[in-house]
């Protein structure tokens, strides 16, 4: 099962570029990317998943290099109500994700 | 219901006592799951429902910690003897499995488990 390694916690700005880069040097051929977002006192809520190359949605981006080891996300325009943990996960099956602690995510005014 | 519902949203118990916690999936998922998250953590998983059976048990911390499934639908995670270390937050989710594959998990609001 492949392990993740993120930074424990980032600061921004509002109206700024937030990029979190996660490693996962021991992911499987079969293995996809995927990043959840966690408020206080909520379960986690799903932003994005992604296999390779890269994967753009309404609410963030996602990029992957040739050889997967590492991934980004990439919020764009931050706001203060994006101030939360986000999880990279990766595995096949969700029971198999091993949940780190996360980045925490603060974004000040 | 809309979303992955959760009850009760806060237990206090005395040490010894047997808890339930019941999570109400999202109509259709046939794959829901049990996690346990402790404050700053990650979250750790406890077990995993495909239908009503249970392929897998491993993440159950002990044998006072049991669950089922039934009519492909509502679970409940029972906890029995409580002791002070099962103090967390019990988050359920459910999903659509397509072939093993992820899809997105979609997680409840959590029981805050209190014991004392």
């Amino acid at each position: 099962l492949a392990k993740t390694t993120q930074p424990i916690s980032m600061d921004s700005y509002e109206g700024q570029e937030v990029n979190i880069t996660c490693s996962h040097n021991n992911i499987a051929t079969n293995d996809y990317i995927t990043w959840y977002q966690q408020f206080p006192s909520q379960g986690p809520r799903f932003i994005i998943q992604g296999y390779k190359t890269k994967v753009t949605n309404e609410v963030a981006s996602l990029f992957i290099p040739a050889d997967r080891k590492s991934s980004t996300l990439s919020l764009p325009r931050v706001s203060l109500s994006d101030t939360a943990v986000y999880y990279c996960l990766v595995g096949v099956s969700n029971y198999q994700l091993i949940w780190g602690a996360g980045t925490k995510l603060i974004i000040k005014p | 219901g809309a979303g992955v519902s959760q009850s009760p949203s806060n237990k206090v118990t005395e040490k010894g006592k047997d808890v339930e916690l019941r999570c109400d999936p999202i109509s259709g998922h046939t794959a829901l799951y049990w996690y346990r998250q402790s404050l700053g953590q990650g979250l750790e998983f406890l077990i995993y429902f495909q239908g009503n059976s249970a392929p897998d048990k491993s993440g159950l911390p002990s044998d006072r910690f049991s669950a089922e499934r039934t009519g492909g639908s509502v679970s409940t995670l029972t906890i029995q003897r409580t002791q002070q270390e099962d103090s967390a937050v019990y988050l359920c989710a459910s999903s659509f499995v397509s072939r093993g594959l992820n899809t997105e998990a979609f997680f409840g609001q959590g029981t805050r488990l209190t014991v004392v």
